[in-house]
């Protein structure tokens, strides 16, 4: 079974521009969460959609969006990017069915190092 | 307020030794718990967890964790440590009651170890 896919892994933008993250869940995997991590803040919860329904946000200002599609897969977009927003986003897939062994567990993937300048 | 603590940023091991990786969380009933593994430049990989059941639970690459409720804890250990578990440790925990929406992380412990 393939692996929750990170595109692009590794991206440089220039302040001001803005970005757009692309994850691919697992299959069967219709709970998509995104992070933020940073040496300074560690992991920091952006959002989680969940048959295309953001079901919960963090604390991050409005620059900062998300959708998912009908096929699972996720997108998140930064705009008007500032210096701060340098970071490794990881996206993280769940299975949501019921009591199965391997439900409710995050599975990442490798993330999308961004670099502000 | 409700967190998840990792009190050591970094511990270094020598290499056969063993390991406890300390966590703590203040949540009001009992959560169900993680422990996830980073190497540099990847994502994380979960290593085990603990939703119910019994208190110490067995998970990949030699690592076990127990379930403390009274110390409120959940900590990492490894009887003999190998240079390849030289990574990032994380902590992870979803409140009782099962919303499964949200993931709280702690600031995660860096292992060195020495050959």
């Amino acid at each position: 079974k393939a692996g929750v896919t990170q595109t692009p892994r590794y991206l440089i933008k220039t302040r001001g521009q803005q970005v757009t993250l692309s994850c691919s869940p697992i299959s069967g995997h219709r709970s998509v969460s995104w992070y933020q991590q940073t040496p300074g803040q560690g992991l920091q919860f952006l959002f989680e959609y969940f048959s295309e329904t953001q079901r919960n946000k963090g604390n991050f200002p409005g620059r900062f969006s998300g959708r998912q599609f009908s096929n699972s897969r996720s997108e998140m977009n930064v705009s008007t990017l500032e210096l701060g927003d340098s970071a490794l986003y990881l996206c993280a897939s769940r299975y949501t069915g019921g009591e199965s062994s391997g439900a409710n567990v995050l599975t990442f993937g490798a993330g999308s190092r961004l670099t502000v300048l | 307020a409700q967190s998840v603590t990792q009190p050591d940023i970094h511990i270094t091991v020598s290499e056969g030794a063993s390991l406890e990786l300390r966590c703590n969380y203040s949540y009001g009933a009992t959560p169900y718990l993680f422990w996830y593994v980073q190497s540099p430049g990847q994502g994380l990989q979960l290593l085990l967890k603990y939703f119910s059941g019994d208190t110490l639970v067995q998970g990949i690459k030699g690592f076990e964790a127990e379930f403390k409720r009274s110390q409120s804890s959940f900590n990492l250990r490894k009887p003999s440590v190998h240079w390849s578990d030289a990574a990032e440790y994380f902590c992870a925990v979803v409140p009782g009651g099962g919303n499964f929406n949200k993931f709280y992380f702690g600031s995660g412990t860096k292992l060195n170890v020495k050959p």
